[in-house]
């Protein structure tokens, strides 16, 4: 089962743009991840956020958490057509469970 | 330094038979997750080995099984393939140490089509 809901399921902005994606988790979260992926290949990961933080930053990335409500939101400013990929959002409950649970993505598209 | 290297990337089986994927970690570390990603949906995790023994597992038959070589090498095998096995197998790896709060490294797949 997949924990993780992203929000919208496709974005398509201009270059330049900023774009927003939302993610949204059902039970406790030891830490909250994103990642990359670019046409079916292999996983890039992006940023990763503890439950005791709530905003962290990483070059054109920002991430934030809000664990009352059980969401996050991805950042990406300045889009460039490079961005073109599909993004999850995954969580870790930590301790002896260090699985993460992924959602089904977000699909953004940047035109040039 | 290699990355996670998976193989082969590509294959093709009938229903029943059997498939073996293979993983090398990244260098240094020493655990390895095998992940199934359907197409169009996000990557399910299947189990994760340490120290050649199975640590944690999700929710799959008995016909996903694993194994982790003393090189911390990886192979998944699946028994009698269903059309459902239809899919991007994704193997990790990290530290144990870091898996509580750290992120993952992903190889590139290996798409298997079941016909």
């Amino acid at each position: 089962s997949q924990q993780g809901e992203e929000d919208p399921q496709a974005l398509s902005i201009q270059e330049g743009e900023n774009a927003t994606m939302n993610c949204s988790y059902k039970t406790s979260i030891n830490n909250l991840q994103w990642y990359r992926q670019n046409s079916g290949r292999g996983l890039v990961h992006l940023i990763l956020i503890r439950s005791n933080e709530r905003e962290k930053h990483s070059g054109r990335l920002r991430v934030t958490l809000d664990t009352s409500k059980k969401s996050s939101s991805l950042l990406i400013t300045a889009s460039r057509a490079a961005d073109t990929a599909s993004y999850f959002c995954a969580t870790g409950a930590g301790g002896a469970n260090s699985k993460l649970t992924f959602g089904k993505g977000i699909t953004l598209s940047v035109r040039p | 330094d290699a990355g996670v290297t998976q193989s082969p990337t590509h294959l093709i089986k009938t229903r029943g038979q059997q498939v073996t994927l293979r993983c090398s970690p990244k260098s240094g570390h020493d655990t390895v997750s095998w992940y199934q990603q359907a197409l169009g949906q996000g990557p399910q995790f299947i189990f994760q080995y340490y120290e050649e023994e199975e640590r944690q597992r999700g929710n799959f038959p008995d016909r996903f099984s694993g194994h982790q070589f003393p090189n911390y090498s990886s192979e998944l095998n699946v028994n009698a393939l269903l059309l459902g096995d239809s899919a991007l197998y994704l193997c990790a790896s990290s530290f144990l140490t870091a898996l509580n709060t750290g992120e993952l490294f992903f190889g590139e797949g290996s798409r298997l089509t079941v016909l």
